[in-house]
């Protein structure tokens, strides 16, 4: 199973928007509703931020929303802050294995 | 609140094998799948495989069949994965991260993360 792709790093300035795109297949990402999106800080675990495509989990800020066109999956953080500099990982559920990307760091300027 | 502990860091020896535990608190074992997932230095994440903690069963990579094996213990809430024929490229970061809801969806939490170093 290939990795999925996104770009290796994005940067914006505090108060800007961004969007991180994540790129599989119709055997992945285009073929379910089961994307995820998660945060990772140097040394930390990572973070679920986004599930099934467009949902928040409790307490995860409503700057963090997610959408699906295709096969194309998509991480939009709007009102950049200085604590959302970090790596972003998608992923996606691919019948009976899951499938991450190759992870996004995202500098905020 | 939900809680996932891992074991602590490791360091084994080319062709050795590894075990590292994952103990969950603060839900029902049973109701929930558990995964593994580990980053080398520097890399991206790699899903290694799934366990359901109420019957057992396991699905895996193709990239480790053969070398993987997740079991569980529901008398100590405690799952494990056992790495075997180890070599350098196994060095990583290894995690637990349970299912957050429906078995397709997000991995939420995350274990904090156990250092596995492979070097002769």
């Amino acid at each position: 199973q290939s990795a999925l792709t996104q770009p290796a790093s994005v940067s914006g300035s505090p108060g800007q928007s961004i969007t991180i795109s994540c790129t599989g297949t119709s055997s992945d990402v285009g073929g379910y509703n089961y994307v995820s999106w998660y945060q990772q800080h140097p040394g930390k675990a990572p973070k679920l931020m986004i599930y099934d495509v467009s949902n928040r989990p409790s307490g995860v800020s409503n700057r963090f929303s997610g959408s699906k066109s295709g096969n194309t999956a998509s991480l939009t953080i709007s009102g950049l802050q200085a604590e959302d500099e970090a790596d972003y990982y998608c992923s996606s559920y691919t019948s009976w294995s899951w499938v991450f990307g190759g992870g996004t760091k995202l500098t905020v300027l | 609140q939900v809680q996932l502990v891992q074991s602590g860091a490791e360091v084994k020896k080319p062709g050795a094998s590894v075990k590292v535990s994952c103990k969950a608190s603060g839900y029902t074992f049973t109701s929930y799948y558990m995964h593994w997932v580990r980053q080398a230095p520097g890399q991206g994440l790699e899903w290694m495989g799934i366990i359901n903690p109420s019957g057992g069963s396991t699905s895996y990579a193709q990239k480790l069949q053969g070398r993987v094996t997740m079991t569980r213990d529901t008398s100590t809430s405690t799952v494990y994965m056992e790495l075997s024929s180890l070599r350098s490229e196994d060095t990583a970061v290894y995690y637990c991260a349970r299912v957050g809801g429906v078995i397709m969806g997000g991995f939420d939490p995350w274990g904090q993360g156990t250092l596995v170093t492979v070097s002769s």
